[in-house]
């Protein structure tokens, strides 16, 4: 059974602080890894989505890459602001997606 | 539609009481999925549909909790006789294809229920 862990739990750090957070994942087989974003109270927007077959996706200040072999992702973030503050939530599609507990950011200005 | 709609966005219903979420997921998307977030949790997958048949439906908690389809389109998820424990936000997505395709999944805002 794929399991999806994200650490750390929480993060906090000071604008503009460039920083990364982990996700792993225990079965490899996995057809695409996503990260989302998700503010108190409201849903789930996508941040980047990484196919099987590549090694990174780049969108504006977040670049995330995907390890398949050794089941691991990460999430780079430049130049963090307040905007930022958000948990992110780490997905790897199996059938259906599989979710992480997510990474509370709070980004101190 | 723009994006996956919900609704009611809250509900609060007494225990013991059936309650209906509905969902309208994006326009042409063929698939859709319901997970549940409670406080403090990640999401649980409960059922996965691809056009009004649910290939996955594993991840529903009991026999109190129903989905269905229709049109290729709007899905229902109706828990019936409401526990305390069935508080918790249900989020639906959707897709334009079946998973596994590498397309992206766009989730509503949820449906907060609360049972008193």
């Amino acid at each position: 059974k794929q399991e999806v862990t994200q650490i750390p739990a929480a993060l906090s750090v000071p604008e503009g602080e460039n920083l990364v957070l982990n996700c792993s994942f225990t079965d490899s087989a996995i057809y695409n890894l996503q990260w989302f974003r998700q503010d108190p109270g409201k849903g789930l927007t996508s941040l980047l989505l990484i196919q099987s077959s590549q090694r990174e996706q780049t969108s504006g200040r977040l670049n995330a890459s995907l390890d398949k072999s050794s089941g691991r992702s990460t999430l780079y973030i430049a130049a963090s602001q307040p905007g930022d503050s958000a948990t992110y939530l780490c997905a790897v599609s199996n059938t259906p997606l599989v979710f992480g507990k997510g990474t509370r950011l709070s980004v101190i200005a | 539609g723009a994006g996956v709609s919900q609704s009611p966005s809250n509900k609060v219903t007494e225990k013991g009481k059936d309650v209906e979420l509905r969902c309208d997921p994006i326009s042409g998307h063929t698939a859709l999925y319901w997970y549940r977030q409670s406080l403090g949790q990640g999401l649980e997958f409960l059922i996965y549909f691809q056009g009004n048949s649910a290939p996955d439906k594993s991840g529903l908690p009991s026999d109190r909790f129903s989905a269905e389809r229709t049109g290729g389109s709007v899905s229902t998820l109706t828990i019936q006789r409401t526990q305390q424990e069935d508080s918790a936000v249900y989020l639906c997505a959707s897709s334009l294809e079946r998973p596994g395709t590498g397309n992206t999944i766009y989730f509503g805002e949820g449906s907060w229920l609360t049972v008193v």
